[in-house]
């Protein structure tokens, strides 16, 4: 069973601020979630995780709601090596079984 | 990837022939992956390890052993190949604790993958 959903693909133009969404409506009190990336041939990459408080870093922003149910990642400025498929995964600290799903095809636009 | 290499990169191999699938890893990480991407199916785990010969089954473990005799080294063996076995495998390293927290076991760090055909 998927414990998260996120959209199969999305386009979005370079430069723009990129918002990727997942909803995670099942999501239990101590579990985190975890956002990761692949670009086409390459091994996934580790973006960001949060448990509650929004979160950012040098790639991305990590916005989850107060109820837990969704978050949003966001590329500030989004470029064209940025296009890939991104994962979030919803999992346990120390869980060591990350679940990656099929992700969301993101395709950055000129 | 730096500090995690797989070996080898490609293989092409025939139908019941063993195959072994490095990893190798200067990190000094304590846990270590094996995963397969198919088309359709997206990263599943196959097996893992979070020491010197401790290791644990995946989603995907049938016909795949694992060893890991030195922290540094965590080997993927199909004793018997077959078809279905066709696939892109990745290695990921993590550590126990990141930045003092117990969420960072999992911020992973990938290889670059190897690609597996048996025919």
């Amino acid at each position: 069973d998927a414990k998260t959903t996120q959209p199969t693909s999305m386009d979005c133009a370079e430069g723009r601020a990129a918002n990727l969404p997942c909803n995670h409506s099942t999501i239990s009190g101590n579990e985190y979630v975890y956002w990761y990336r692949q670009i086409h041939s390459q091994g996934p990459q580790y973006i960001i995780h949060g448990l509650k408080n929004n979160e950012t870093n040098e790639m991305a922003s990590l916005i989850i709601t107060e109820d837990r149910k969704s978050s949003t990642l966001i590329l500030p400025h989004a470029t064209l090596r940025d296009t890939a498929v991104y994962y979030c995964i919803v999992a346990l600290s120390g869980n060591n079984r990350l679940a990656f799903g099929k992700g969301n095809q993101v395709v950055v636009i000129p | 990837d730096a500090g995690i290499t797989q070996s080898p990169r490609h293989k092409v191999t025939e139908t019941g022939t063993p195959v072994t699938l490095r990893c190798h890893q200067t990190e000094n990480h304590r846990y270590m992956y094996w995963y397969r991407q198919d088309p359709g199916h997206g990263l599943r785990l196959i097996h893992y390890s979070y020491g010197v010969k401790d290791t644990d089954k995946g989603e995907v473990s049938d016909g795949y052993s694992v060893s890991r005799s030195k922290t540094e080294d965590f080997l993927l063996t199909l004793e018997s190949a077959t078809s279905s076995q066709t696939s892109v495998y990745f290695c990921a390293i993590s550590l126990h604790n990141l930045g003092g927290t117990v969420s960072g076991a999992n911020v992973l760090t990938f290889g670059a993958g190897s690609r597996l055909t048996v025919l």
